[in-house]
């Protein structure tokens, strides 16, 4: 069965440095989607790309957030510096339609 | 006011009994209508969607939309202690794919 991948599955940060996740949606999906979930809140839309353009990002935090997917398939969502107010599940999501499927996330705590 | 409100629970139910998830939503322009459960520590998964009035059945699930009344909800028959997780509602706006997530309502089925 066609899955996402995401890696890393848990990373740990101290505030200030770099991190970087990595996405690999379902073959043929074009749409991929970033989403942030805090704990005990639902995911919220950080961005979204159709094939490698970017379609959302209004809620990416551009000063420190930076996403690409530049061959309009597997992405990287990167965060520089890490604040501890990221600490959350980063996860991946792809779709050919509708319905969209998302990957087991990325558990990032800043330290 | 929240663009997706849920009762955060939990929902107690024995096992056996039909679990009622509700969620309303503010956007009336959303056409695409999805319930997603979480079990805790893991990543959303999706088990329904439904996109017209009235109810859609797969399984022991039962999707149900009212598009006027801005709500849609989720029966569970027969809950199994299995079904226990947090269950999140997910519209997408007009003219978007990007799902807006309501925060979820935890369900907890007895033994």
């Amino acid at each position: 069965e066609a899955e996402v991948a995401q890696s890393p599955r848990y990373k740990i940060t101290e505030k200030s440095q770099a991190v970087a996740f990595w996405c690999d949606p379902i073959s043929g999906h074009a749409t991929l989607y970033w989403y942030r979930q805090i704990l005990g809140q639902g995911p919220e839309l950080l961005v979204q790309f159709q094939d490698e353009s970017v379609v959302d990002d209004s809620q990416l935090p551009k000063d420190r957030f930076s996403a690409e997917r530049l061959k309009g398939v597997d992405s990287t969502l990167k965060i520089q510096p890490a604040e501890l107010g990221d600490s959350a599940m980063y996860l991946c999501a792809s779709s050919s339609g509708l319905e969209q499927y998302f990957g087991p996330g990325t558990r990032l705590t800043v330290t | 006011q929240k663009e997706v409100e849920q009762n955060s629970g939990p929902l107690s139910v024995p096992e056996g009994a039909i679990a009622s998830l509700n969620c309303t939503y503010s956007d009336r322009g959303s056409q695409s209508f999805f319930w997603y459960r979480q079990y805790s520590g893991k990543s959303p998964e999706l088990i329904m969607s439904i996109y017209s009035n009235g109810d859609k059945e797969d399984g022991r699930f039962t999707a149900q939309l009212n598009k006027a009344s801005q709500y849609v909800s989720l029966l569970i028959r027969d809950s199994q202690p299995s079904d226990s997780a947090t269950y999140l509602c997910a519209p997408s706006g007009a003219g978007r794919r990007a799902l807006t997530f309501g925060s979820g309502t935890r369900l907890q089925v007895q033994p």
